[in-house]
């Protein structure tokens, strides 16, 4: 079971911008940094957005990520056709002394 | 160049063992944390629990702790995710992440499949 909770499902037409909550709370999102994976179908998630709202090398800037308190936001900008995927954000929880993970977002592109 | 890469798809029977492994290679092993991922049919990410392959720490999602045993070869930068006895209800795909405040690299996955 999930500690960090995003909507099911998240759509919009290409061009528009999708944005995807995760709320948590102070033992992981509070006092922690947030990070987002895209899971194409088929494929192992990739690394989308770390420390909050940093991108690794080669991930476009239609993607950003946001924190505040024990929420964090990711959104995509200028969606296209290849976004469509399911993502997750994930974050260190001090109470569980471990990595949790959201329970995911799937975006579909209309 | 940073991987993990982990060991062939499965196909057991109920009550068998198994270990699945990662192995780990352009980066210093011991120094990251690494974490096995479950993920059931058509679910989400499940975190099962955590290595240190420097000195053996490991955690297990409370959920998982007693189902499963996970370990590391520091010799051999492999780490491992083991079951005694398996039922069907483990049928999933199994993910091995590197984690350093993030998941910043993930293996390919190994499809294990319990079936009578």
């Amino acid at each position: 079971q999930s500690v960090l909770t995003q909507p099911p499902s998240a759509s919009g037409t290409p061009g528009q911008t999708v944005t995807i909550s995760c709320s948590g709370r102070s033992s992981n999102i509070g006092g922690n940094t947030v990070n987002w994976c895209q899971q194409l179908p088929g494929t192992a998630p990739k690394l989308l957005i770390y420390n909050d709202y940093q991108r690794p090398s080669g991930v476009p800037d239609r993607f950003s990520g946001s924190k505040s308190g024990t929420s964090a936001s990711l959104a995509i900008s200028g969606l296209q056709s290849e976004d469509e995927a399911d993502y997750y954000c994930a974050t260190w929880d001090d109470s569980l002394k471990g990595p949790v993970f959201g329970t995911g977002t799937k975006v579909t592109v209309l | 160049e940073v991987q993990l890469v982990q060991s062939g798809a499965e196909v057991k029977r109920p009550g068998e063992s198994l270990k699945i492994s990662c192995k780990g290679s352009g980066y210093t092993f011991t120094n990251y944390w690494i974490v096995w991922v479950r993920q059931m049919p058509g679910k989400g990410l499940e975190s099962m629990g955590i290595i240190y392959p420097g000195d053996s720490d490991t955690r297990y999602n409370p959920s998982f702790q007693g189902q499963v045993t996970i370990s590391a070869d520091k010799s051999i930068t492999t780490a491992y995710l083991h079951w005694s006895s398996l039922k069907a209800s483990d049928t999933a795909m199994y993910y091995c992440a590197r984690w350093s405040r993030q998941f910043d690299y993930w293996g390919q996955g190994t499809l294990v499949t319990v079936s009578s």
